[in-house]
């Protein structure tokens, strides 16, 4: 069975910190993807990674997706109260088959 | 355009009975996938519907059911429900297949089910 396994599974920060999301796996993965998902809605997608090593920005976030393809992170710098939410990482195993959710990052950032 | 629709948002249900939830993809979008979300087992993957054929199944027993009708809509039937049915279902729609290398899912909010 393949899993994507999160952490830290909760964070509670002061505005203005940084901090960091990891999302790590033993298998290899085609494709990553992050999701935030904001209390009574629905995921909603950030970014997807593909390539080994692929760094991508958003604003003040910072995803990577690991040369191996089997672990990623997700970086905020100087966090804001807006960023509060559950953070999933999604990955599409490289033998196919299902998107696989990690079990989240509930991230509050306290003003 | 309009987003993912479902329907009913919040429901209670006792044991034994049987619930039915809907869901209407953005328009266009072929693939329908539901999810399990609950607190600490993150979100776990149902089923995935494209053109009215299920295409993937989780590891979910016979009571969770599907289906999907000709102009993309989904539904999924629980029967018999157990306590610990109570979660919030997800659906997400898609234009690809999914899993895809560079397909977005397009999640509703929900429909929250507690089973008392």
């Amino acid at each position: 069975t393949q899993l994507l396994e999160q952490s830290p599974q909760f964070l509670s920060i002061q505005e203005g910190e940084n901090l960091t999301v990891y999302c790590n796996s033993s298998s290899v993965f085609s494709s990553l993807q992050w999701y935030r998902q904001e209390p009574g809605e629905g995921p909603v997608l950030l970014v997807t990674v593909v390539t080994g090593g692929e760094v991508k920005k958003l604003k003040r976030l910072t995803f990577q997706f690991g040369d191996a393809r089997k672990d990623s992170s997700l970086h905020i710098t100087a966090a804001q109260p807006g960023d509060t939410g559950l953070y999933l990482c999604a990955g599409v195993s490289a033998q196919g088959g299902k998107l696989i959710f990690g079990q989240g990052t509930e991230l509050s950032v306290k003003p | 355009k309009a987003g993912v629709t479902q329907t009913p948002r919040y429901l209670i249900k006792t044991r034994g009975q049987q619930v039915t939830l809907s869901c209407s993809p953005i328009s266009g979008h072929r693939s329908v996938s539901w999810y399990q979300q609950t607190p600490g087992q993150g979100l776990q993957f149902l089923f995935e519907y494209f053109s009215e054929t299920q295409r993937n199944k989780g590891n979910f027993p016979g009571r969770f059911s599907g289906r999907q009708f000709s102009n993309s809509r989904s539904e999924m039937n629980v029967s018999t429900l157990e306590l610990g049915d109570s979660a919030l279902y997800l659906c997400a729609s898609s234009s690809h297949r999914v899993p895809s290398n560079t397909g977005e899912l397009f999640f509703g909010e929900g429909s929250r089910l507690t089973v008392l």
